[in-house]
């Protein structure tokens, strides 16, 4: 089982939709959690983070954090064009230099 | 300004060839890492430096050798290129949290 599962889509949906995107994890240490976006033929780009289990809320942007679950989600209100490209989540253990990534979901908003 | 910069962006070379990639950084950050993203987008850490000392080395042939002449630098010197080496290679860095990161725009390399 890979340390990091992310379904990689294509996700395709209309303006204003409700985007959910997931990842879960088999390393129970992981402690810090990250949503990095990707615009096609750029690098990654931190969106969101979180430590430990909860919720943070950023804008149009929320993230979610289940440890107990091993789950992790980023919501996307009122989703606009400008959002289309690859969202991937990362985790960290916490005094570790290393994030594990997960494979990306690629996301089209089409207006 | 560019935080992250990577030199060239594109890069097409033989089989058994030598060369390499650079990278700076102008955030003033501590630690510089190294990223492959293969052609399914999964993206591995491959090096990470910190004030000039390697701290991550994972399971990469050594025919890749990093390097960090100073904070601002870290250079990928990769030695007889092999065809499974296309990739888009990322550097990145950080201050003080390795979560926060910031990437450059990659390097493109296609091994014929």
């Amino acid at each position: 089982q890979k340390e990091v599962e992310q379904d990689p889509g294509p996700l395709s949906v209309p303006e204003g939709a409700i985007v959910s995107l997931n990842c879960t994890y088999s390393n129970s240490a992981f402690q810090y959690f990250m949503w990095y976006r990707q615009y096609s033929r750029k690098g990654p780009e931190l969106l969101m983070y979180t430590y430990s289990s909860g919720n943070k809320e950023d804008g149009r942007f929320t993230a979610q954090v289940d440890k107990s679950s091993k789950y992790i989600s980023l919501f996307i209100r009122d989703s606009q064009p400008s959002d289309s490209a690859t969202y991937l989540c990362a985790m960290n253990q916490g005094g570790s230099e290393k994030l594990v990534f997960g494979k990306g979901t690629k996301l089209t908003v089409n207006p | 300004d560019t935080a992250v910069s990577q030199t060239p962006k594109y890069l097409v070379t033989q089989m058994g060839n030598d060369k390499s990639i650079k990278c700076e950084q102008n955030l003033g950050h501590d630690t510089m890492y190294w990223y492959k993203q293969d052609s399914k987008k999964f993206l591995k850490i491959m090096f990470s430096y910190n004030n000039k000392e390697l701290i991550i080395n994972e399971t990469v042939p050594n025919r890749f050798s990093p390097k960090s002449p100073d904070k601002a630098h870290l250079n990928l010197h990769i030695n007889s290129l092999e065809l499974g080496d296309s990739a888009v290679y990322f550097c990145a860095s950080s201050h003080g949290r390795v979560e926060t990161q910031y990437f450059g725009p990659g390097t493109r390399l296609l091994v014929l």
